[in-house]
């Protein structure tokens, strides 16, 4: 069983749709959550941190399930700029990360 | 200053070949980390150094070799590479083992892109 676990998509949507992403872990002792995002050919660069009361930054929404060992993004009003992978991302163990296998949004104008 | 270079961009090395990647912030992080990835794979950890110190090995093979001469450097010695291990090896650091979220955040350098003929 995988550590992390992602819808792989692609995830078509059109500009202005809200669209979310759901990620589940296996390890309850997990420790830390992280969205990020990764263009093609580039690094992944951290879109938010996913803390356990939830936590809002723009049009982006992060929330964590602990009970049921999953995290959420939702993106409102998609733009162009939004296509990219998305990168769920769990810690344990202290600094031990293990990042799903990534959800592509594509946005069509 | 939010960035983690890395030197080189672009690797092409034979399987006698020995190469050094190179990874460098100022951000004043204490955990540095290499990852490898291959194409639409996400990227898989491979060491990370804490304090300077290797505090995981996530069972990499021996002609891996990393190294961290100082807090702001971090290098990844390569020799007798295979083909299979062509693939873009990533450097990243956070700030460290002190606990809590924001210290896991990790920032990520732009990559060694690594061929191996």
């Amino acid at each position: 069983r995988k550590e992390v676990e992602q819808d792989p998509g692609p995830f078509n949507v059109p500009e202005g749709a809200t669209v979310a992403f759901n990620c589940t872990y296996s390890n309850s002792a997990s420790q830390s959550f992280f969205w990020y995002r990764q263009d093609c050919r580039k690094e992944p660069k951290l879109l938010m941190s996913v803390y356990s009361s939830g936590n809002e930054d723009g049009r982006f929404t992060a929330q964590l399930n602990r009970a049921s060992q999953y995290i959420s993004l939702l993106i409102r009003d998609s733009k162009l700029s939004d296509s990219a992978t998305y990168l769920c991302v769990v810690e344990y163990n202290f600094n031990k990360f293990y990042f799903g296998s990534g959800t592509k949004l594509n946005v069509k104008p | 200053d939010t960035e983690v270079t890395q030197t080189p961009k672009h690797l092409v090395m034979g399987m006698t070949n020995k190469k050094s990647l190179k990874c460098e912030q100022h951000m004043g992080h204490r955990a540095m980390y290499w990852y490898k990835q291959k194409a639409k794979k996400p990227p898989e950890l491979m060491f990370v150094y804490s304090y300077e110190k290797l505090s995981i090995n996530e069972s990499v093979p021996s002609r891996f070799s990393p190294e961290c001469p100082n807090s702001s450097l971090l290098n990844l010695h390569l020799h007798a590479l295979q083909p299979e291990d062509s693939a873009l090896y990533l450097c990243a650091s956070s700030q460290g083992l002190a606990g809590g979220q924001r210290y896991n955040e990790q920032f990520f350098g732009p990559g060694t892109r690594l061929t191996v003929l």
